[in-house]
Formats: C-alpha cells, sequence, structure tokens
C-alpha cells in the first residue's frame, strides 16, 4: 500500500499563474481532505470530498480556490491566479470511511512557492 | 467553537531527557485528540488518539498522553527522548459533526534535542 501520495512534492508558480496539486488517496479510502499550513501556523481545513462530491467546503477561500475528486483519478485542488499569500504547504488526507475515528492519513504534502 | 492550544512554540531538551509537550482543548462535549509529528519536510503520522476509555494511552515511539477531562488538557510525554525525535508535534481535536470528522490543529511545538 503504497499510502497517500501527494504530486507535485514542491511547485513554484508565478503570480498569475494557476497551480494544480494532485492527491491520490490511499487504496480503498473514498474520502479526502485537503488542509493548508502556512508559514509558523497549523494545519487549517479546506476542503473535505468523497468521490464525485464536495461534502465540505468551509475552509476554502471563496475565490480562486476549488477541489474535485473524480470518479477515477486522483483528487485535484485547484488554484487559479496564485498570489504570493498563497504560498504554503498542502496538505492531502484520506479516511476509509465517514466516521473514521483512525485519525487521517496523511501524505507528504505539496509546497507552493509563489514569485 | 473547537479550538486547540499548544503554549510552548519551541522546547529544547537533552537526549535521554523527560519530556511533556501541553496541549489544551476548548470543545463542548468529549472530544477525540489526536497528537501527530511532522517531520521537516514531510507529513504527519499519527502518533496516537484518544476517543474514549482509559485516559492513559500508548502511542507509537514509545510515547504517551494523558487525558484530562478537568483540565481539558491532553498532554504529550516521554520518558526519555531521542534525538530522532526532533520534530514538530501537533495536538489536534475533532469532534464528531454531521457524521464526519473535521479535525482542527494546534500551531504546533518543535521540539529541539540537543546531545
Amino acid at each position: 500500500n503504497a499510502g497517500v501520495m501527494q504530486n507535485p512534492r514542491h511547485l513554484v508558480r508565478r503570480r498569475g499563474q494557476e497551480a494544480r496539486l494532485r492527491c491520490s488517496p490511499m487504496k480503498g479510502h473514498s474520502h479526502v481532505y485537503w488542509y493548508r499550513q502556512l508559514p509558523e501556523e497549523g494545519l487549517k481545513f479546506m476542503v473535505y470530498l468523497q468521490k464525485e462530491n464536495i461534502i465540505d467546503e468551509s475552509g476554502m477561500p471563496k475565490e480562486r480556490f476549488s477541489a474535485e475528486f473524480p470518479k477515477e483519478g486522483p483528487s485535484i485542488l485547484r488554484i487559479q491566479q496564485v498570489v504570493r499569500g498563497d504560498s504554503a504547504a498542502y496538505f492531502c488526507a484520506s479516511s476509509d470511511r465517514r466516521d473514521d475515528g483512525d485519525g487521517y492519513t496523511f501524505g507528504s504534502g505539496t509546497r507552493l512557492t509563489v514569485v | 467553537a473547537q479550538s486547540v492550544t499548544q503554549p510552548d512554540i519551541h522546547i529544547t531538551v537533552s537526549e535521554g531527557a523527560s519530556l511533556e509537550l501541553r496541549c489544551n482543548y476548548s470543545y463542548g462535549a468529549t472530544p477525540y485528540l489526536f497528537w501527530y509529528v511532522q517531520s521537516p519536510g514531510q507529513g504527519l503520522q499519527l502518533l496516537l488518539k484518544y476517543f474514549s476509555g482509559d485516559t492513559l494511552v500508548q502511542g507509537i515511539k514509545g510515547f504517551e498522553a494523558e487525558f484530562k477531562r478537568s483540565q481539558s488538557s491532553f498532554n504529550l510525554r516521554k520518558p526519555s527522548v531521542h534525538w530522532s525525535d526532533a520534530a514538530e508535534y501537533f495536538c489536534a481535536v475533532g469532534p464528531f459533526s454531521g457524521g464526519y470528522q473535521k479535525v482542527t490543529f494546534g500551531i504546533g511545538t518543535k521540539l529541539q534535542v540537543i546531545p
């Protein structure tokens, strides 16, 4: 089991470009969560998805950010027209059931740098 | 709203010394509590968790944590620290809300281990 796979590990974008972050959950996991870690801060919840559904996006900025988890393929976190403040580490976590009390399995993250 | 406080941003201990990392939470009912560890450039790894039952929980790598309801605390301990324990430690609280977990993380405690 390869665990939660995130790619790329590092991503550099110029201001105004688009960033696409990918997350492949653990095999058999159908629940995906995205978190953002700003420098010197803890992780902040962004969005919770199940296959083909966004369940909770209360932590997502209202503009420029979107997420999807299609029936086939990885979950994608998309940031349009990136700004310097988007520079952060973005972590994906997955679980195999809705009420997963075992905690999440996290990927190693994508570190986005906006120049 | 739930919240987590980790009052110590940085802690330095000598190798072989004991360790206690503090965590206080705010939540209206019995929470699910977690400790995660993050090595530089890596994702988060679950050390241990508490849901119910015995208030002293054992985790991986020789860590343990004690849930004290009266103090709203969930402090992490290790009797003898190894150099490889140098990392950042996150306390987290996750209620069971709406059939899924939305975990709130503290800002983390960076542990430095000196020879």
